[in-house]
């Protein structure tokens, strides 16, 4: 069955460690996202993209870098930069038209300890 | 600028009663509006979509959703609530610029009580 994978399910990161989080599809869709979810904030973009080898930011790209150097891959790692990194992270695709919905992935909860 | 709210933090509402989840948006052009939901710990999932044609669309698990223009609102429905629909709700609405971002509310948490 066609989907998004994301690893791993939990994640726990110690001060000043960059971490990875990990979000690969077989649906063969152009698009893919990055969210991070909040209680009571719903969902904020951190980064998309539209085509391997481009990404833009979203609303809250500081402190997270990502690439897409295949279709299927899109990898999202939080850095020390990121202050307040405790959170659901949620990644997405979709075809590359306004028409289309999104396949969520099952997300990645991180923690910092 | 796009925008979309959905105005009530929680919605209860009794086994085998209609329920409703409010969302009313703010675009520009013809809006492309979603509806998702998200059971604990999950990712969301696909509910249903309005794009154009009839103001009434239906969707998965019995949901439906009323596409109100005058009013800005895509309010989700279903007629008899199970226990089981006990979880979060987002709408959505597709930027239809060129840019293809998607737009969240903040969710609306659903309690069905037994």
């Amino acid at each position: 069955d066609g989907g998004i994978t994301q690893s791993p399910k939990y994640l726990f990161r110690k001060e000043g460690q960059n971490v990875t989080l990990s979000c690969e599809q077989n649906l063969n869709h152009d698009a893919m996202y990055w969210y991070r979810q909040d209680p009571g904030q719903g969902l904020r973009l951190i980064y998309y993209s539209q085509i391997v080898n481009d990404f833009q930011k979203g609303d809250i790209a500081e402190g997270y870098s990502v690439s897409r150097e295949k279709k299927e891959s899109f990898p999202l790692t939080v850095t020390s930069a990121q202050k307040n990194p405790t959170a659901f992270y949620l990644c997405a695709s979709s075809i590359d038209q306004p028409a289309s919905g999104y396949t969520f992935g099952s997300g990645t909860r991180l923690t910092v300890v | 600028a796009q925008s979309v709210a959905q105005p009530e933090d929680q919605v209860k509402v009794a086994e085998g009663n209609p329920l409703t989840v409010k969302c009313t948006y703010s675009v520009s052009g013809n809006p492309y509006l979603f509806w998702y939901v998200q059971y604990p710990n999950r990712g969301l999932q696909f509910l249903l979509k309005y794009i154009t044609g009839d103001n009434l669309v239906k969707g998965s698990y019995g949901f439906e959703a009323e596409f109100n223009k005058s009013q800005t609102s895509f309010h989700l429905k279903k007629p008899s609530a199970l226990v089981s629909d006990s979880a979060l709700y987002f709408c959505a609405v597709r930027d239809n610029t060129g840019g293809f971002k998607t737009i969240f509310g903040a969710g609306t948490r659903l309690f069905v009580k037994a």
